[in-house]
């Protein structure tokens, strides 16, 4: 987890809050991810991304954005955030000519909207 | 409609047992699959990947198969330990090489192993 880290790592707001949160990662790695995490729905794409003049909507990327400011960077925004926003949310990176598509997570952030 | 479904129930199993967990997809053609590990509170940790022309691949006390005719991959923890105890991901690659590339996940099977 340390080569991928996410800050912060548990956030409570308010609805109509704009909300961001950040990953960063020392891998290497050009192609980041977002993903949120509801029980029993398993873990949803919100956005991708594979080099940073290149983004992608995933799944689920209503009522969220996204910026990738460098290749180690890639930010993940609630403009203005609802209750049925309230999950987990994992950044994740993967390199693309390692063949394998593994994808190497963050710690996760739990977020609240209240 | 494309579904990955895996076992809904959380799945007990004796310490030493052999645990097997499933995958099942629908309406996809993958070119990979891989099984991941999560514990409370934390991200998910790859442990296998097994490609579309390979049958079976082996890991220390774990096993991958994968029919593409019957759309299912089996996972299997030889030997458990209380230690396996975690949610099992599988995921679907739909390409392994090109831009379009990404991974669908599954929701999970949790899995308890009792000493």
């Amino acid at each position: 987890d340390a080569d991928v880290t996410q800050t912060p790592r548990n956030r409570i707001t308010k609805t109509g809050k704009r909300i961001m949160l950040e990953c960063s990662q020392t891998k290497g790695h050009d192609r980041m991810y977002w993903y949120r995490q509801d029980p029993g729905l398993g873990l949803r794409l919100i956005y991708y991304s594979f080099d940073v003049k290149d983004i992608n909507k995933g799944e689920i990327s209503d009522g969220y954005s996204v910026s990738r400011q460098a290749q180690a960077k890639f930010s993940l925004s609630l403009e203005s955030a609802i209750p049925n926003q309230t999950a987990l949310y994992f950044c994740a990176t993967s390199d693309f000519y390692g063949g394998r598509g593994e994808q190497f997570f963050g710690p996760g952030t739990r977020l609240t909207v209240l | 409609s494309q579904k990955i479904e895996q076992n809904s129930e959380a799945l007990n199993i004796q310490e030493g047992k052999t645990a097997t967990l499933t995958c099942n997809y629908t309406n996809y053609s993958p070119a990979y699959l891989q099984w991941y590990r999560q514990d409370p509170g934390r991200g998910p940790v790859f442990l296998l990947l097994i490609r579309e022309n390979e049958k079976e691949k082996r890991k220390e006390r774990l096993k991958v198969t994968f029919d593409t005719t019957l759309k299912q991959s089996l996972f299997h923890i030889t030997a458990s330990q209380p230690a396996d105890s975690a949610t099992y991901l599988c995921a679907l690659g739909l390409s392994l090489y090109s831009s379009a590339s990404k991974i669908i996940f599954g929701s999970g099977t949790r899995l308890s192993i009792r000493p």
